[in-house]
């Protein structure tokens, strides 16, 4: 049973655009949310999060948007870059005590020149 | 620091062997997490440690999977014996909290034939 979906298996943006990027979550218990990017052969690294209190929060070209009403999330980079051609993954943290991430499958992003 | 270190990189064995992943986490880092990356999958939990003491191998597939932390500085993933759907890239990854801040390693891309 997933509890964070990204339904998007893969995207494809013209540089210089705007890459959106969706998330959904099932389990209202999570109030925190991240974003993490992802090359090839290499781990995946943290990009950007937001707590459920807010409902916007920018770092640069990385905009994440959360609506608890819709248990839903978007990442936005604007405008792309080739270099932003990754998997992106969604993660969630539940407000209970230690728990670890729980991910999404991924997006992969392709960022055509 | 130089960061989650994993080894092997690759690992190809044949269906039944022994294999044994492992993982040096970042020192001073409390909490360590096995992850498995499929394409049906994604990024899936499969067991995490706090100071070194199993939390939750809830996700482990199958008795054949278990995992060790003898110490703050290494654990071992062993998979006995190996089957082709074991096929993935096995992450490890430290933090000193559940809730974010993860360092990924590399990765341990492992095949099964």
């Amino acid at each position: 049973d997933q509890q964070v979906k990204q339904n998007s298996p893969s995207l494809s943006v013209q540089e210089g655009r705007i890459s959106i990027l969706n998330c959904d979550y099932t389990n209202s218990m999570f109030d925190y949310f991240l974003w993490y990017k992802k090359y090839p052969a290499e781990g995946p690294t943290f990009l950007i999060s937001i707590s459920s209190i807010k409902d916007k929060n920018e770092d640069g070209r990385f905009t994440v948007f959360l609506n608890k009403s819709a248990k839903h999330l978007s990442l936005h980079i604007v405008p792309s870059q080739p270099g932003d051609s990754a998997v992106y993954f969604c993660a969630a943290h539940r407000n209970s005590g230690n728990t670890p991430l729980v991910f999404g499958k991924g997006t992969r992003l392709s960022v055509i020149a | 620091d130089a960061g989650v270190i994993q080894s092997p990189r690759h690992e190809v064995t044949e269906m039944g062997q022994e294999v044994t992943l492992r993982c040096k986490p970042i020192s001073g880092h409390d909490y360590l997490f096995w992850y498995r990356q499929t394409m049906m999958r994604g990024l899936e939990l499969l067991i995490y440690f706090n100071n070194n003491v199993p939390i939750d191998d809830s996700g482990m597939p199958e008795d054949r999977f278990s995992a060790k932390m003898p110490n703050a500085s290494f654990s071992t993933l062993k998979i006995q014996p190996s089957e082709p759907r074991d096929s993935a890239v096995y992450f490890c990854a430290s933090s000193l909290r559940a809730r974010g801040g993860y360092t990924f390693g590399s990765g341990t891309r492992l095949t099964v034939v």
